[in-house]
């Protein structure tokens, strides 16, 4: 059962525009959420991350967005920039305990100059 | 951010030949270490977590005589493949968390490729 969901796994953006990135999730127990980028034969390098008491997190260019109703989560990137194009991993995980994070299937993102 | 490093960053072997990746926090301790594999175009598969001191605990269907895990210091785990086999062929790649750390953050090394003949 796929605790985390990124059901989208491409997307291609004109450079310039923005870039909308989903995730989903089934555990409520979750209530930390990350996004990692990882370009190829690399590991993954964190992004950005938000917890279940605020519903936005902004970090320049990228802001996460909480919906916890929903169990729903998204990234936006803007503007969209070639050197953004990699593979973006949803990730979630309880706040305490020491339980490693669960990660979605990831979204490869192109952005097209 | 905090530094994660492993080593080599590629290995190619022949079959039966037992293979050791090292992980190394740089600027941390990290009392919880973990082992992920990737496969082309796919997700981040954990295999194990490792706190430093204790027995690993493997993920469900990873064999913990084959993949050897070993966490000696708060700052380096090591996942030796033992006689390792084509199938064995992946993207091998640690995280660790910083010892007392807001959150579950977790931050990775650069990775490992296997290549077993």
């Amino acid at each position: 059962d796929q605790q985390v969901k990124q059901n989208s796994p491409s997307l291609s953006v004109q450079e310039g525009r923005i870039s909308i990135l989903n995730c989903d999730y089934t555990n409520s127990m979750f209530d930390y959420f990350l996004w990692y980028k990882k370009y190829p034969a690399e590991g993954p390098t964190f992004l950005i991350s938000i917890s279940s008491i605020k519903d936005k997190n902004e970090d320049g260019r990228f802001t996460v967005f909480l919906n916890k109703s929903a169990k729903h989560l998204s990234l936006h990137i803007v503007p969209s920039q070639p050197g953004d194009s990699a593979v973006y991993f949803c990730a979630a995980s309880p706040l305490s305990g020491n339980t490693p994070l669960v990660f979605g299937k990831g979204t490869r993102l192109s952005v097209i100059a | 951010g905090a530094v994660v490093s492993q080593h080599p960053s590629r290995v190619i072997c022949k079959s039966g030949t037992s293979v050791k990746i090292e992980c190394r926090s740089l600027d941390f301790q990290a009392t919880t270490m973990f082992w992920y594999r990737q496969f082309p175009k796919q997700s981040l598969m954990l295999m194990a977590t490792s706190n430093e001191g204790s027995k690993a605990t493997y993920e469900q269907g990873v064999e913990k005589d084959k993949f050897l895990i070993n966490h000696a210091s708060l700052t380096l785990s090591t996942l030796t493949v033992a006689s390792a086999h084509p199938e064995d062929s992946s993207f091998y790649i640690c995280s660790a968390r910083a010892t007392g750390s807001r959150g579950n953050e977790q931050f990775f090394g650069p990775g490992t490729r296997l290549t077993v003949l």
